[in-house]
């Protein structure tokens, strides 16, 4: 079975600051990890993936991800936020034995403070 | 691209309905929809995974004869929820998956269902 922990439920961060969202998974096989952006009452978009290859993936609207293999952990950043980042944050992985099925993390709110 | 539609985008009715949500992709081929249910300040929740043409496959604890699911055709899967009661207000999402194989899902905008 695969399980995705986000280890931050809330993070507060002023404009313009750098942020880390943290995101670690287990899985006993490979596998895929995406990280998806929800707005209130949205459903979800996605930010980057990690499928194969560069093990450090950009997205959209500036951010990037690392997959790290060894520490299992897959931690969404961004240099320098914008009011406009304010969303929840959630991490997923698929593939192994799921057969394509995403399983979720809890989610992490980020909230950026003018 | 990528486009996943859903109707309606909310919906209120009351307890002993039915209420019928469709999710489409719109510019691309699914063979695979999947049905979520969120609830507030929760993360996702799969629900069933819908394959074209075959019979709905659900997670465990989810009741297959309440939420109906069919995969009609390679861009339309529905979900309806027999016999709603107020314990099934929630926030429904659906995902689509590129016929293509690609492994990534493309999510619609969600339905919002009262059951008053």
């Amino acid at each position: 079975a695969q399980s995705v922990t986000q280890l931050d439920s809330q993070v507060p961060v002023f404009e313009e600051a750098p942020v880390e969202l943290r995101c670690n998974y287990s899985s006993s096989v490979s596998v895929y990890l995406f990280w998806y952006v929800q707005y209130p009452n949205q459903g979800l978009q996605l930010l980057l993936k990690y499928l194969s290859g560069s093990t450090l993936v950009k997205g959209i609207n500036g951010f990037e991800a690392e997959f790290n293999k060894s520490q299992t952990s897959f931690h969404l950043r961004k240099p320098s936020v914008h009011i406009s980042d304010t969303a929840e944050y959630f991490c997923a992985v698929s593939g192994g034995t799921s057969y394509g099925k995403l399983t979720f993390g809890q989610g992490t709110i980020l909230t950026v403070h003018p | 691209g990528a486009v996943v539609s859903q109707h309606p985008s909310r919906v209120i009715c009351k307890s002993g309905t039915s209420v019928k949500i469709e999710c489409r992709s719109l510019d691309f081929q699914a063979t695979t929809m999947f049905w979520y249910r969120q609830f507030p300040k929760q993360s996702l929740m799969l629900m069933a995974t819908s394959n074209e043409g075959s019979k709905a496959t659900y997670e465990q604890g989810v009741e297959k004869d309440k939420f109906l699911i069919n995969h009609a055709s390679l861009t339309l899967s529905t979900l309806t929820v027999t016999s709603a009661h107020p314990e099934d207000s929630s926030f429904y999402i659906c995902s689509a998956r590129d016929l293509r194989g690609e492994e990534t899902q493309y999510f619609g905008p969600g339905t919002r269902l009262l059951v008053l």
